[in-house]
């Protein structure tokens, strides 16, 4: 079964650094990127970046860009999501997902996330 | 701020057929790029639809997605009480290199 668990809930105070973490299993993990989504309580989903664990290539959103490092350790098949200075802001809870995709007969290609991670919530708060 | 719209909510009854909403597909979210999510509160997102009209193994036939201009939309017929949850459609945007997320939508069966 193809699954990504991650790490579990954390509170941190604004100013402390925080790393969560997104272990897959079930599949080659290099041969897919992985994707980390933002939830903030009540509101909907925001693409934060992507890594590819292959070749550590890493995207990230213009929103995100510059406020967290996302990477990934192939050794371990696990995917991170890294503060260096929390804020209030970023209590949240934060999603990983396997990014894959496919190119049809016709047309541009298909791009989807499945499956995603339980979530880890984070509490930032002083 | 979404790029795509949606709408905050839904309904129907039993058995009757909703349609989801997502407008605001501008031309650099690729044409077969629509994906739907399905998050029943309290759990992850799941996959709902990818391709516009693809669906996974495993999501029944209600469900149908399409795409016209700059709209999208999720169509569930025959809707059950289990259907309840938010959907969310997203689109891969190619200025951004990744995906961009609609509001979500809470559908409530009555």
């Amino acid at each position: 079964e193809v699954q990504l668990v991650q790490s579990g809930a954390e509170v941190r105070k604004p100013g402390e650094s925080l790393m969560i973490s997104c272990k897959g299993s079930g599949y080659r993990f290099t041969s897919y990127w992985i994707g980390w989504v933002r939830q903030m309580p009540g509101k909907g989903l925001e693409w934060m970046g992507i890594t590819n664990p292959g070749d550590s290539e890493t995207r990230y959103s213009p929103s995100f860009e510059g406020q967290v490092t996302i990477s990934a350790d192939k050794s371990t098949s696990t995917a991170y999501l890294y503060w260096s200075s929390l804020r209030a802001s970023d209590s949240a809870i934060y999603y990983c997902a396997r990014h894959s995709e496919t190119t049809p007969l016709y047309g541009a290609t298909y791009r989807w996330f499945d499956p995603w991670g339980q979530g880890t919530l984070v509490t930032v708060s002083s | 701020q979404s790029v795509l719209t949606q709408p905050p909510s839904a309904s129907g009854t039993p058995g009757q057929r909703v349609t989801i909403s997502c407008s605001g597909v501008s031309p650099n979210i690729g044409s077969n790029t629509i994906t739907w999510y399905r998050q029943v509160p309290g759990t992850a997102p799941k996959l709902l639809m990818f391709g516009t009209n693809q669906r996974p193994s495993g999501v029944p036939d209600r469900f149908s997605g399409s795409r016209s201009g700059t709209s999208a939309s999720l169509s569930i017929s025959g809707l059950q009480s289990e259907d309840e949850a938010d959907y969310y459609c997203a689109g891969w945007d190619y200025n951004l290199s990744g995906p961009v997320f609609g509001g979500g939508t809470k559908l409530t069966v009555l």
